[in-house]
């Protein structure tokens, strides 16, 4: 089956700095790839997702890129706020048969004031 | 707010019993997922339903069960509780008409299960 990888487990960065979240995946057939964002105790919550058919989507300070190729896609936020703190997980699934979510091991991103 | 709504919200219960959760998707999904997270697990899929029918499964014991009514809201049996399945249970809900690309997936608050 699928399977995820997520790096770093842990970034930390200064409010205003940039963080990336790197991921691969293992399944070629795999289309659809979201990233969810969950704070402490709450349910993950969808904020930028990428379709096989686009390698790059843009929305405010956060944009994700997907390389088909070498099976990897990226997430990227800019001018950091404290706000964005919390935990960042990427997922793939494929369009047709089963479309779960299969989940990365998650980001913990620290953004320091 | 994502529209997804789930009862209850913690559960607490001992182990060798039998626990319902309920989950009611966004008005006009079709399909309700269940995802478990644990710490040691992270998130993790257990079973979907599309319109009534079970469509997938991925890692649910077989102990736990679940359906979805003709109202579209689902429910997780889990019986022969165990203390290895406290965690997070989350259901999502999406669209997904037809086509080759995935549909966004909205979860619900989830509810915490602590099994003692």
């Amino acid at each position: 089956g699928e399977n995820v990888e997520q790096h770093p487990s842990t970034l930390s960065v200064q409010e205003g700095d940039s963080a990336v979240i790197k991921c691969t995946y293992s399944d070629s057939a795999s289309n659809y790839f979201p990233w969810y964002k969950q704070e402490l105790g709450k349910r993950p919550q969808l904020i930028i997702d990428i379709r096989s058919n686009v390698g790059e989507k843009k929305d405010q300070r956060i944009a994700v890129t997907l390389n088909k190729t070498a099976k990897h896609f990226s997430l990227h936020i800019t001018e950091t706020q404290p706000e964005d703190s919390a935990v960042y997980f990427c997922a793939a699934s494929k369009g047709t048969g089963r479309r779960a979510l299969t989940f990365g091991s998650g980001t913990r991103l620290q953004v320091q004031p | 707010d994502s529209g997804v709504t789930q009862t209850p919200k913690h559960l607490i219960t001992a182990t060798g019993q039998r626990v319902t959760l309920r989950c009611s998707p966004r008005s006009g999904d079709l399909s309700v997922y269940w995802y478990q997270q644990s710490l040691d697990q992270g998130l993790q899929f257990l079973i979907q339903y599309y319109n009534g029918e079970e469509r997938a499964k991925g890692n649910i014991l077989e102990r736990f069960s679940a359906q979805q009514f003709p109202d579209l809201h689902s429910e997780l049996n889990l019986s022969s509780l165990e203390l290895g399945v406290s965690a997070l249970y989350f259901c999502a809900s999406s669209v997904e008409f037809g086509g080759l690309a995935g549909s966004e997936q909205y979860f619900g608050p989830g509810t915490r299960l602590t099994v003692t």
